[in-house]
């Protein structure tokens, strides 16, 4: 079975200041996708990035980017310019290439941007 | 069009009840998935439709959780005698499955479900 840890419960953010979340996995598969999701108070979890373990080149979405150590089994998610939209739960996740529907969630983060 | 849509928002029921939980798919979506996230937890995996048959029931909890897909459109995940650790938000998501290896997933805002 697949564990995914976030180690950080809470983290506090001055607007445009940048912020990194993290998250470290087990796993004895070689091929699988990593991701970060937001959820908001609203309760519906959105996509913010994906990253496939084949790719050496980390995944970047405006002003989000990951930090990809496939040895290590980490997968760190930035933030940067933080924006009070950006004040939510975010989670890691980890699916495998095998079982390409199965997400695999970590216990999350809430950050929260401050004004 | 429209997103994947949950009712009720919120549900509150007394133990030993049974509660109906429906999922809309987004249209033309063939996968549907429903995880359950309880507090201060991710969401955990609990079944996988594709089309009307379940692919994939591994997580659900006991013989009390059950879901249909009967059109291969809406979902219903249906609980039995209903206890206070199946609290949780039920979220439900779909996607395509166009034949290649990822397809995105898409959730609803899910259903709160409060057991007294």
């Amino acid at each position: 079975a697949q564990t995914v840890t976030q180690s950080q419960p809470e983290m506090s953010v001055q607007e445009a200041e940048t912020v990194t979340l993290s998250c470290t996995y087990d796993t004895s598969e070689s091929n699988y996708y990593l991701f970060w999701y937001k959820q908001p108070p609203s309760r519906q979890m959105i996509l913010v990035i994906r990253q496939e373990a084949y790719k050496q080149q980390n995944a970047t979405e405006n002003r989000f980017s990951v930090n990809f150590q496939k040895a290590a089994k980490s997968f760190s998610l930035k933030i940067s310019d933080s924006q009070l939209g950006d004040t939510a739960m975010y989670f890691c996740a980890f699916m495998k290439y095998s079982n390409d529907y199965k997400l695999s969630f970590g216990a999350g983060t809430t950050v929260t941007v401050r004004a | 069009g429209a997103g994947v849509s949950q009712t009720p928002s919120n549900k509150v029921t007394e133990k030993g009840k049974y509660v109906e939980l429906r999922c809309d798919p987004i249209s033309g979506h063939t996968a549907l998935y429903w995880y359950r996230q309880s507090l201060g937890q991710g969401p955990e995996f609990l079944i996988y439709f594709q089309g009307t048959g379940a692919a994939d029931d591994s997580g659900l909890p006991n013989d009390r959780f059950f879901a249909v897909r009967p059109e291969g459109s809406v979902s219903t995940l249906k609980i039995q005698r209903t206890e206070r650790g199946d609290s949780a938000v039920y979220l439900c998501a779909s996607s395509s499955r166009s034949g290649s290896s990822y397809n995105e997933q898409f959730f609803g805002p899910g259903t709160r479900l409060t057991v007294l």
